[in-house]
């Protein structure tokens, strides 16, 4: 059964940078079809897509944060990695590693959805 | 960049109801619609992908349907488990991923 761990520090000061690791197990993060992403949620709030990579390196990222996101892949470790700079309270969030998962559909094109999740982990930006 | 609607926000229900929450795409996505389950505390769950294919281990009880800008998730008899926030995602292309706000079940 395939599982992700998110892990880093709960506590980050404001103009910082946030960094997170998620570990995968029982399954290889090389796997054809198979994106690796991340996804955050405020408290009491609804969810944001934040970046999803490739195993090859390939990234992705919401354009509203690509000018603080940077997302690494190390497949040696089975592990991508995410990093937000320059933090405010905004930023404070329950943060999951995901799956972010290739279908090809019947109508003859590729949807893209999250069938994997972490359990999440709640990074607190404050000084 | 595709916006995503839910309605209602929240519903009240007992066990046995059925349940319709509703999405509604900004634009036409086929049926490129993802349905999810988050209970308190807890990572969401993936319910239905392809608007309306059940994902393996999902109680028959969910059901849905929709394509186009039109979307519908169905509970035809609430069990007292599925009390929880339900999110759509549209999911044809990225960047970016979007998702509804949310509809929040709860019980009557």
């Amino acid at each position: 059964q395939l599982q992700l761990q998110e892990s880093g520090p709960g506590l980050v000061k404001p103009s910082e940078t946030l960094s997170l690791t998620c570990t995968v197990s029982g399954g290889s993060i090389s796997s054809s079809g198979y994106y690796w992403g991340w996804i955050r949620q405020p408290p009491g709030k609804g969810l944001e897509w934040i970046a999803t990579i490739y195993y090859s390196g390939s990234t992705y990222y919401n354009p509203s944060l690509k000018s603080r996101v940077t997302m690494s892949v190390d497949t040696s470790k089975n592990q991508f990695s995410l990093k937000l700079r320059s933090v405010t309270a905004a930023d404070t969030a329950v943060f999951y590693c995901v799956r972010h998962r290739e279908y090809y559909d019947t109508s003859g094109y590729y949807i893209y959805f999250f069938d994997y999740w972490g359990q999440g982990t709640l990074v607190t930006v404050s000084s | 960049e595709t916006q995503m609607t839910q309605s209602p926000s929240s519903v009240s229900a007992s066990v046995g109801d059925r349940v319709t929450i509703t999405c509604r795409a900004s634009q036409d996505i086929s049926n490129w619609l993802v349905w999810y389950q988050q209970k308190p505390g807890k990572a969401p769950k993936l319910l239905i992908y392809a608007a309306s294919t059940l994902q393996s281990g999902v109680p028959s009880r969910f059901s849905g349907s929709g394509s186009g800008t039109d979307f519908t998730l169905t509970i035809s008899s609430l069990q007292p488990e599925d009390f929880a926030t339900y999110y759509c995602q549209q999911a044809n292309s990225f960047p970016p991923v979007t998702f509804g706000q949310g509809t929040r079940l709860e019980i009557k």
